[in-house]
């Protein structure tokens, strides 16, 4: 198994160019997430889903859009970049989280984004 | 105040020596996760508990949920245990999706 996987690993974008960002799991984990670092902070959920065909928002949704056609497959897309958006970005996925522990998380390599 | 903090920010210590991270916590939360990040980026999942300890080779975790405090030991460290440490909580009651608060994590160094 793949387990987690991103592409691209790394971007440079101008501002106001748009992307999207893939992510793709082989664990058949119905649960989905986009997260972002940056220096100083930890990670921040920007949108996530809990099954095919959903979405919501997390803390920081702001300029970013998601969609989750299939199963698998997780994409993060940014319509028009700013300099703000410069950050690493992780994919992470999980089974159902249960309310009470929930089950792990299993994070992708990260794409490493530069918006100028 | 963050509601997830880890002490120390950063770490150094010697081949052997016996390594104490602490994360406190200041919401009520159903788990907390231990993970690590190395220099390449790559975050691996170490430890989920939601009471007592969990012990994985080298590495113990232990969470206290009256003090909302949690520790990762490592034991005879090694160079390669060089990474960054992450807690996260998740937080009760709301919906059940598995979200996560992160701290920013302490950067630990293991010189031979």
């Amino acid at each position: 198994n793949a387990g987690v996987t991103q592409t691209p690993k790394f971007r440079v974008l101008k501002t106001g160019q748009s992307m999207t960002l893939l992510c793709a799991q082989d664990m058949n984990h119905e649960y989905m997430y986009w997260y972002r670092q940056d220096p100083g902070m930890g990670l921040r959920l920007i949108h996530y889903s809990v099954g095919e065909g959903t979405t919501a928002k997390g803390e920081v949704p702001d300029g970013y859009n998601v969609s989750r056609l299939k199963k698998q497959n997780f994409l993060l897309g940014l319509e028009s970049a700013a300099p703000s958006q410069t950050s690493v970005y992780f994919c992470a996925s999980s089974r159902h989280g249960l309310a009470g522990g929930g089950y792990e998380q299993y994070f992708g390599p990260g794409t490493r984004l530069t918006v100028t | 105040k963050n509601e997830v903090e880890q002490s120390p920010q950063n770490l150094t210590a010697q081949e052997g020596e016996f390594i104490t991270i602490n994360c406190s916590y200041s919401v009520g939360i159903s788990a907390l996760h231990w993970l690590q990040q190395h220099p390449g980026g790559g975050i691996v999942s170490l430890f989920m508990l939601s009471s007592g300890k969990k012990k994985h080779g080298r590495l113990i975790a232990t969470i206290n949920i009256q003090e909302k405090h949690s520790s990762l030991h490592i034991t005879a460290s090694h160079p390669r245990d060089s990474a960054v440490y992450i807690c996260a909580v998740k937080h009760t009651g709301g919906t059940s999706y598995g979200k996560l608060t992160f701290g920013q994590g302490t950067i630990l160094t293991v010189h031979p």
